[in-house]
């Protein structure tokens, strides 16, 4: 069965740092999405992509990230100067048609010290 | 984006059913009803959606209020796989599709 992956699994990084993470979506997905969950806490939305564009993005989601879809199958999430409050299980997910669910990657937890 | 209350916990005994309810009465006339799960360490798993009429699938059935306020996520036999936080999320696919994740309700199964 097609599913989402995610690498790394975990990474640590020092504060000030850019980390880049790499999700490869469901191959014929259309519409991708990162989360994330800082622990203890609810699942919280990101941004959403879709035809090469950000569709959507929240509050969270500042000038400090950026996504990208450098070829036909990487979807990535840049943090390009990681707080300690960037710590958190980062998700992406994607999904393939306007009205359909949405299919999640295990996650990459950031740690940042 | 609609706002969902759900029961912050319920217990079931396994291969038992367990109705999860949610209520969602800002809902819009287009949101579509969506329930997700998350297991211990994993990311959220789709379960089911629908829209008006009650919906089932091989996970489980899902029961909408006529008034569309209100929802039911039925579990028929509860299996201790099943434990998981389960989360009610109107989804508006005009605005992009986006999950908005509340508190959900934590669903333990006894053995």
């Amino acid at each position: 069965e097609p599913e989402v992956t995610q690498t790394p699994s975990h990474q640590v990084t020092q504060m000030g740092q850019e980390v880049i993470l790499r999700c490869v979506p469901i191959s014929n997905h259309l519409y991708f999405y990162w989360y994330r969950q800082i622990l203890g806490q609810k699942v919280e939305f990101l941004v959403s992509f879709y035809n090469n564009e950000i569709s959507e993005k929240s509050e969270i989601f500042d000038d400090q990230f950026s996504v990208e879809r450098p070829d036909g199958s990487n979807f990535t999430l840049k943090i390009r100067s990681t707080k300690l409050e960037d710590s958190a299980m980062y998700f992406c997910a994607s999904r393939l048609l306007a009205l359909d669910e949405q299919f999640f990657g295990p996650g990459t937890r950031l740690t940042v010290l | 984006d609609a706002k969902t209350t759900q029961p912050n916990s319920m217990e079931s005994n396994e291969e038992e059913p367990v109705h999860l309810p949610c209520n969602h009465s800002t809902i819009s006339g287009t949101d579509y009803i969506h329930w997700y799960r998350q297991l211990p360490s994993q990311g959220p798993e789709y379960v089911i959606h629908g829209l008006t009429s009650n919906v089932n699938n091989r996970m489980a059935s899902l029961a909408i209020a006529e008034d569309r306020k209100s929802s039911t996520l039925i579990l028929h036999r509860a299996t201790l796989r099943d434990a998981a936080v389960y989360y009610c999320i109107p989804v508006n696919y005009n605005q992009g599709g986006k999950l908005i994740f509340g508190q959900g309700t934590e669903l333990s199964v006894k053995p």
